[in-house]
């Protein structure tokens, strides 16, 4: 059974760069997308982007190309990376494999890294 | 505003039936694309309810259910229980915005 671990600095400074990186056991990264999603404090489910195994990624266009994602399969984890870090980006960061069915869904999730913006 | 829109709240006595909608439009439900629900207890992480509007994950009771009608998707839950209270989220791709969207959310209150 896939679980997925996130872990990142949990404070960053306006116009900094995040960086999260999640953990996957049980079960290959080599398979599927994986993908990253947020939750802003008392807002509801943001997609922020996924990529497939293979490389290709797909980005939530609001985040005007601050996102990136990067697969590791030697270390079988993926991790995220925002720049320009504003106060509009403070939520808890999840992240999740997408589509083991054949579908696009997002199953399972990780607990949740709370990244907070400020000075 | 959420391109998917939720009923911010609902709300049933146990033993009752309620259902959640998730309104879409010709870009997302209306285009084909498959629509799935998450369960989010207040500061847990989200977890998969059903998936391709009607499948139920292994795991989740029969009590739930899902279907589509035009551009519009529902969530029903039968006996209601007190464990059911939670935020419900509705997913699906939009092909104008190029990406996934989620519906605002529902929140289950048992009465």
């Amino acid at each position: 059974q896939v679980q997925m671990q996130e872990s990142g600095p949990g404070l960053v400074k306006p116009s900094e760069t995040l960086s999260l990186t999640c953990a996957v056991s049980g079960g290959s990264i080599s398979t599927d997308y994986w993908g990253w999603i947020r939750q802003a404090p008392g807002k509801g489910l943001e997609w922020i982007g996924d990529m497939h195994y293979s490389g290709s990624a797909n980005f939530n266009p609001s985040l005007t190309g601050r996102a990136t994602i990067s697969i590791d399969r030697s270390k079988n984890r993926f991790s995220l990376t925002v720049t320009s870090m504003t106060a509009a980006d403070t939520a808890v960061y999840y992240c999740a494999k997408v589509g083991g069915r054949g579908f696009k869904d997002l199953d399972p999730w990780g607990p949740g890294t709370q990244v907070t913006v400020s000075s | 505003q959420s391109v998917l829109t939720q009923p911010p709240s609902v709300s049933g006595a146990p033993g009752q039936r309620v259902t959640i909608s998730c309104t879409g439009s010709s870009s997302n439900i209306g285009s084909g694309y498959d629509l799935h629900w998450y369960r989010q207890v207040p500061g847990t992480a989200p977890t998969l309810l059903m998936y391709g509007y009607t499948n139920r994950p292994s795991g989740v009771p029969d009590r739930f259910s899902g279907s589509k009608a035009g551009t519009s998707a529902s969530l029903a839950i039968t006996g209601l229980q007190a464990e059911d209270e939670a935020d419900y989220y509705c997913q699906t791709y939009d092909s104008s915005l190029s990406g996934w969207i989620f519906g605002g959310g529902t929140k289950l209150t048992v009465l």
